[in-house]
């Protein structure tokens, strides 16, 4: 079964700190592995993506990912954290080009100034 | 960038009436759109799939005919909340793929803004 695991429900950083989201997924083959972000109310922006080739990601609004098919994982990071990143976090992933997406439970991010 | 709208954007009704949102792709054409389900403080629970000009696929445990879905063009989907209750008030969300084909296509799905629907 496909799955996705996010084991922080909510991490707090102080701004200008860096920050790693933690990102597991459950998948035989290669995943389409995604980013999104949601601030409250809204719907999902997609930060990032990874379909193939370079394992190191680069996103939007300076975050990246790397993923790690030894550890099935696909971890976000964030070198120095800003306030308006303070949102929820979800990662999500695809068995194949026209599959459904499967979403974590999601990471609160919180940024302290 | 892709464009997904969803009107409205909140809505209140009295128990059991139905509600009707709709969901857009506004610059593109989405043979299949999504609509999710968020509960407050958890993961979008995906309700169903919409293609056009096709009967949705429901996920399992999401009542059909409570959750009316209807996808007669390439750019407008349509959930109706028939006979709605205070459990389902929640926020729904859309998201439509967008099919440029290929086997190296990421096939992206684009969201929308989401509605929040609160029955009293």
């Amino acid at each position: 079964a496909q799955s996705v695991t996010q084991p922080d429900i909510h991490i707090t950083v102080s701004e200008g700190a860096s920050l790693e989201l933690r990102c597991n997924y459950s998948y035989g083959a290669t995943p389409y592995l995604f980013w999104y972000v949601q601030s409250p109310g809204q719907g999902l922006q997609l930060l990032l993506k990874y379909f193939s080739g370079d394992t190191l990601v680069q996103g939007i609004k300076g975050f990246e990912a790397e993923f790690k098919r030894s550890q099935s994982s696909f971890n976000l990071r964030k070198p120095s954290v800003h306030w308006s990143d303070a949102a929820e976090y979800f990662c999500a992933h695809r068995g194949s080009t026209l599959g459904r997406l499967y979403f974590g439970r999601g990471t609160q991010l919180t940024v302290w100034p | 960038g892709a464009v997904v709208s969803q009107h409205p954007s909140w809505v209140i009704c009295k128990s059991g009436t139905s509600v009707k949102i709709e969901c857009r792709s506004l610059d593109f054409q989405a043979t299949t759109m999504f609509w999710y389900r968020q509960f407050p403080k958890q993961s979008l629970m995906l309700m169903a799939t919409s293609n056009e000009g096709s009967k949705a696929t429901y996920e399992q445990g999401v009542e059909k005919d409570k959750f009316l879905i209807n996808h007669a063009s390439l750019t407008l989907s349509t959930l109706t909340v028939t006979s709605a209750h205070p459990e389902d008030s929640s926020f729904y969300i859309c998201s439509a793929r967008v099919s440029s084909g290929g086997a190296s296509s990421y096939n992206e799905q684009f969201f929308g803004p989401g509605t929040r629907l609160t029955v009293l």
